[in-house]
């Protein structure tokens, strides 16, 4: 059971656009600590995708976009193509626990 | 280019040890905390472990507390995660990662896996 909660899987046709959230509580995300997300194509390292809610690093396409409002985070995914087709894991840190967070990953599959 | 190259996996006996080790280059490794983060097979990621820019502060996740040992020797720009008493859940793929300015990991290695098993 992740401390973060994402949903399994979520799908899309190309061009479209999906979301994916990420829920957690008042010692994590709600505390008001930044949530990151990663994206891990099959059989490789994961990869920094967005930083700090909402900021993407160099080279990450603008068709991915963050945002965080109170215990929730969502990643937003326009245009679809068939390589995003991959693992989304959501991640904070949790001042209870003093450890950072990850959430259970989102399999997204471009129909 | 910012490389990290993990090595050091493979298969050990409950009861055992194993030490990994993550080669860094491309960028000024004493400046960064360094992360370990494990996925065990067909599972999600868990953060294992992470080490301050001089070695001075060291925090780990609760299963592995007593277990592991991170640490890392700048002047080689290598990180290490000694791991002893190892259990079957320690199996998984070992990522060295290295952090980002507020609680991320901005560039990730490899991957050595770690296969616990009689």
């Amino acid at each position: 059971q992740s401390v973060l909660t994402q949903p399994p899987s979520v799908s899309g046709a190309p061009g479209q656009r999906v979301t994916i959230s990420c829920t957690g509580s008042s010692s994590n995300i709600g505390a008001g600590y930044d949530v990151h997300w990663y994206q891990q194509l099959p059989g490789t390292a994961p990869k920094l995708l967005i930083y700090g809610n909402s900021n993407r690093p160099s080279g990450v396409p603008d068709r991915f976009s963050g945002s965080k409002s109170g215990t929730s985070a969502s990643l937003a995914i326009s245009g679809l193509q068939a390589e995003d087709e991959a693992d989304y894991y959501c991640q904070s840190y949790d001042s209870s626990l003093s450890v950072w967070v990850f959430g259970g990953g989102t399999k997204l599959t471009v129909l | 280019e910012v490389q990290l190259v993990e090595s050091g996996g493979g298969l050990v006996q409950p009861g055992g040890s194993l030490r990994l080790s993550c080669a860094a280059s491309g960028f000024t490794f004493s400046s960064y905390w360094m992360s370990w983060v494990r996925q065990a097979p067909g599972k999600g990621l868990e953060w294992v472990a992470n080490i301050k820019q001089d070695g001075s502060e060291k925090y780990y996740v609760d299963s592995v507390k007593g277990r592991f040992t991170i640490s890392r020797d700048n002047a080689k720009n290598s990180l290490y995660l000694q791991m002893n008493s190892l259990r079957a859940e320690d199996t998984a793929v070992y990522y060295c990662a290295r952090e980002g300015s507020g609680y991320w990991c901005d560039y990730w290695g490899q991957g050595t896996l770690v296969t616990v098993s009689s």
